[in-house]
Formats: C-alpha cells, structure tokens, sequence
C-alpha cells in the first residue's frame, strides 16, 4: 500500500513571496490533515478536510494560508506571502475509517529567507 | 486550553529500560498516542491506548495511563541504538492530534 506522498520535499523561499504543497493521501482514506511543525515543536493541527469539506481549520491563519481539496483526493496547501515564522516542516495526515490511525507523509520543509 | 507536556531529553544506555513520561489536560480525548520521528522522516505510529485502560504491553513497548492525574508514560525495555529518535506523546482522535513537544531519546552503546 502507498504511503501519504508529498511533495515538493524541500523548499526555500524570500519572505512575501508565495508557497504551495501538495498531499496526495492512501487511496480511499476519506480525512486529510495538515500540520505544521516548527524546529523543537511538536505538529501543529492546521485543517482538516473530510472528503471535500472543510472540518476544522480554527487554527489556519487564514490571512495568508489557504487549503483546497477539490475532488476530495489531493489537497494543496499555500502560503501568500510567507514570513520567516513560517519556516517549519508542513506534514500531511490521513485517515480511513473512524478510529483508526492516522498516516503522516515525509513531509515539506519550508526556509523562509 | 488543551496542553500536552514533556520532557525535552532523556539518555540512556543500551539495554537498559527507557521511561518517557507525558502530562495532558484534556480528559475528554478518546485516545492518547505515542508517535517516533526519526531524522528526514515522518511521524511512525508506535502505539496508542484507549482513554478508559490503564496499561497496554505491545512487544517491548508499555505504555501506563493514570487518568486521575492525567499522566502518560511510554516504556521501552531493552533499548538499542535503533530507538534513538524523538518521541511525541498525542491526544485527540485518530488524526486530530494535539502533540506535545517531543522528548528526544538519546541510546548510548
């Protein structure tokens, strides 16, 4: 079974300019989850989509961040305009049916210069 | 608000037993996790306990769960240098997780 894909792996920008990440999740895995994990942190929860829906993204900072996942499949994550404290690892997640467990891709890592 | 701590650094030699302790607030998660991050890699699922045990024994890993004082512990017996990694205590529901700032486990030859 294929793992969560993401890509690209790395990826330095200058501030102000723009980002996006791709997350491709295990095939019928119905949740996606992006999380940000800054040096020394655990991940933070950023969205969460369910299908093509929306659950949760109390903690996106939607000023700047936005998330898509048009067909319920892939999701893309973008940063416009990115700041130095983005800098981090930005992780996907999914997840197949209810309780059960959560699969994280490599992840992006982000340098904001 | 929900808020999960840990220790920031454990060392120990190989063979010896490695204990990871986890504090959280939220009595109202349905699990709690123990997840390994490696260098360059993602988050590993090593294991994780149901809300209403109070011990789970999988292989060489235990994980003790004292809901009273919302204490999590992770033990790993007979430790080797493969087990060198961060590990991150979680607690939420399947992949919405609240983790909490890793412990690097350091495993001495």
């Amino acid at each position: 079974e294929a793992g969560v894909a993401q890509s690209p792996r790395y990826k330095i920008i200058e501030k102000r300019q723009s980002v996006a990440f791709w997350c491709n999740p295990i095939s019928g895995h119905a949740t996606l989850y992006w999380y940000q994990q800054i040096l020394g942190q655990g991940p933070k929860l950023l969205i969460q989509f369910q299908n093509n829906g929306v659950v949760d993204d109390s903690q996106l900072p939607k000023d700047r961040f936005s998330a898509e996942r048009l067909k319920g499949v892939d999701s893309t994550l973008k940063i416009q305009p990115a700041k130095l404290e983005d800098s981090a690892v930005y992780l996907c997640a999914s997840t197949g049916q209810p309780n059960t467990e959560a699969f994280f891709g490599q992840g992006t890592r982000l340098t904001v210069v | 608000g929900e808020d999960v701590e840990q220790s920031l650094f454990l060392s120990v030699r190989e063979g010896d037993s490695s204990v990871i302790n986890c504090t959280y607030t939220d009595s109202s998660s349905t699990y709690l996790y123990w997840y390994k991050q490696e260098p360059g890699a993602g988050l590993q699922l090593l294991t994780y306990i149901f809300s209403n045990m109070d011990m789970k024994q999988d292989q060489r890993l235990t994980v003790l769960l004292n809901k009273k004082d919302k204490h999590l512990s992770l033990r790993i017996a007979d430790t080797q240098t493969g087990d060198s990694a961060i590990y991150f205590c979680a607690e939420g529901d399947t992949g919405k997780l609240i983790f909490g700032q890793g412990t690097t486990l350091q495993v001495k030859p």
